[in-house]
Parts: C-alpha cells; structure tokens; sequence
C-alpha cells in the first residue's frame, strides 16, 4: 500500500498571502496524484488531477507540482474561501486508493 | 451536473450489517465507476471500493471480507453493505463518480462529484 503523508498538519496563512501544502509518496507514483478541498461539513471537492491540471472551475490562484515521490499545491493568494482541509490522493497503485492525512489551512 | 445522495440508517449495531444507498440524478449511471469513501469523525478519507457499470467491483484489501458494493441500474443508485460492524466504522460515509480513463498516455482516477455524505453510528 501506498502511504501519502502530507505537511505541515496546520498552515496559518494571513489572507492575500500564498500557501505552500506538501504531499509526500512512500514510492513513486509518477504524476498519478490528486488535490481535493474540504471544508466543515462538506464533502470533498477535486481541485487538481494528474498532479497540475485544474479541475473545472478551479480558480488559477490553485497550482499543482510535482512529480515521483514529492508534490506540492500552491495557493498563490488566499482568499477567505480557501481556509479549509486540503487531501492528496494517489492513483498509480491500487487496491487501495489511498489519501493523506491532510492539511489544515486556517486563518493566521 | 451529476447529483449524489446517499441514504440509511443512522445508527446500526456492533455485529450488524451497515447498508447504504447512492442515487444518482442528473445523469446516467452506466459508463462510469462509482466509489464509496469514508471518513471517521475528525479524520482523514479512507477509500472503501467501486463498482463498475458492467457490475465489476474493486475494494480495499483492509475491508474486502466484510464488503459489498452492488448497482441498480434501473433506479439509477449504487448500495454499500459492510458486515459485523463495529465501532472503528463510525463515520461519515460517501459515495462519488471515480473518473477512471486514459488520454493522452496518461492515465486518471479521481473523485469529480461527491454526495453530501451520511453519518453512520455504530452503538448498541
């Protein structure tokens, strides 16, 4: 099984600031990686596929990189929306499809 | 825009069997795999399986002897069956479109529609 693990557990980021979240594999999983946002409440909503393509109706403040074993999302300015749970999710070997822990964006 | 809803008991028994419903409105269930996920109070998402619209189904090894994902195509809805449940299933329960294709030389899976989710208790 794939582990996903991503960093840091909590970002506080000021509004209007940009926002680094990193998602590390256990072993490669080339460009097979996933984003999706989530806030209280909600379900889970994809933001990038493939590693960097934006899903419909992602706004372009939302970049995804990487490739391997190391990804990262970049929020290039945060919006008041954005404060949430980020998950990755890794496609390239499965059964399981598998998620990490998460990221926690919150207001600083 | 494809819709999902799930449905079920709210509270089920240890040693039950937990049961789920998906509708999905807005657009057809065929030519697509369907997933069950979930994710227990204050954690992280944790992959149940799909099923296919052919009927074929994939789940996760950690859960693979206790569940079932089966379709209704006529009614447009997916079921979640989970047996012998105990409290560690306690969670909000989701089904979503897993949009699994290649192009390109690249190949997808991903979750682009989600339900609202359901939370399920397991308690006596």
């Amino acid at each position: 099984e794939i582990v996903m693990t991503q960093s840091p557990a909590t970002l506080s980021v000021s509004p209007g600031e940009r926002a680094t979240l990193s998602c590390r594999a256990s072993q490669s999983v080339s460009s097979r990686l996933a984003w999706y946002q989530q806030k209280p409440g909600q379900a889970p909503r994809l933001l990038i596929y493939g590693a960097s393509t934006r899903a419909t109706g992602i706004p372009a403040r939302f970049s995804g990189s990487g490739s391997g074993t190391e990804f990262s999302l970049i929020i290039s300015s945060l919006q008041s929306e954005d404060f949430a749970v980020y998950y990755c999710q890794q496609y390239h070997d499965w059964p399981p499809l598998t998620f990490g822990g998460g990221t926690k964006v919150e207001i600083k | 825009q494809v819709q999902l809803q799930e449905s079920g008991p709210g509270l089920v028994k240890p040693s039950e069997t937990l049961s789920l419903t998906c509708s999905v409105s807005g657009g057809s269930i065929s030519s697509f795999y369907w997933s069950w996920i979930r994710q227990p109070p204050g954690k992280g998402l944790e992959w149940i399986g799909y099923i296919y619209y052919s009927g074929s189904t994939n789940y996760n090894p950690s859960l693979k002897t206790r569940v079932s994902i089966s379709l209704d195509t006529s009614k447009n809805q997916l079921s979640l069956k989970l047996s012998s449940v105990t409290a560690a299933d306690t969670a909000v329960y989701y089904c979503a479109r897993d949009r699994e294709y290649c192009s390109g030389g690249s190949c997808y899976k991903y979750f682009d529609s989600w339900g609202q989710g359901t939370l399920v208790t397991v308690s006596s």
